[in-house]
């Protein structure tokens, strides 16, 4: 069974310039979340989806972010413009049930550097 | 809000030696708890998990946390380690029939010396 996959593994840009970054998650979990982890400190929550709808977005740091799951399969995440302060590692994961207690399996990460 | 407190951000420690990470959590409710690992150029993966039961919690490759409520803690104990358990632990916690959002400790880098 393959795992989450993100992609890119890597993304440098300039500040002011737009990254979409994108999360295939297991087969047929429905569940989707994004994490951030910003150098140093602790992997912070972004949202969650639950097929294509939004089911929490309390995480997202603001109107910058942009996520989407169209179709309920694959989630892309949108920083337009990118500020420096958005640099860090921007880990995916899903799980299958509604249960809070249900694994979350994470893929590898996409570490962006904004410049 | 959640949160996790994880100690001792880096960890040295000879092959055979204990492990022990501390971990406690603030949160004004029941909660379900995780230890997360990541090994080097790996995904982060679950150790074990805590939501009911034997408070004592046993793992993969022989790790295990006990949950002490009256403490806010799930340490996460190792009694002889390996040189591959070399890697970043991280202790998480959700909130019991909330959200499914996770709250992450800061983590800690472990290196096991051959």
């Amino acid at each position: 069974e393959a795992g989450v996959t993100q992609f890119p593994s890597h993304s440098v840009i300039e500040k002011g310039q737009t990254v979409t970054l994108r999360c295939d998650p297991i087969s047929g979990h429905d569940n989707l979340y994004w994490y951030r982890r910003v150098m140093g400190k602790e992997i912070k929550f972004l949202l969650h989806f639950v097929k294509e709808s939004k089911q929490d977005e309390s995480g997202m740091p603001n109107n910058r972010f942009l996520a989407e799951r169209t179709g309920g399969t694959y989630s892309t995440l949108k920083v337009q413009p990118a500020e420096l302060e958005d640099s860090g590692v921007y880990f995916c994961a899903s799980s299958q049930g509604q249960g809070n207690t249900d694994t979350q399996y994470f893929g590898p990460g996409t570490r962006l550097t904004v410049l | 809000a959640q949160s996790v407190s994880q100690h001792n951000h880096h960890v040295i420690l000879s092959e055979a030696a204990s492990l022990e990470l501390g971990c406690n959590y603030s949160y004004g409710g029941t909660v379900n708890l995780f230890w997360y690992v990541q090994y080097p150029g790996q995904h982060l993966q679950l150790l074990l998990k805590y939501f009911s039961g034997d408070p004592l919690v046993k793992g993969i490759k022989g790790f295990e946390a006990e949950f002490i409520k009256s403490k806010f803690s799930f340490n996460l104990r190792k009694p002889s380690v390996q040189w591959s358990d070399t890697a970043e632990y991280f202790c998480a916690v959700n909130g019991k029939g909330g959200n499914n959002r996770l709250a992450f400790g800061k983590g800690n880098q472990v290196v096991v010396i051959p």
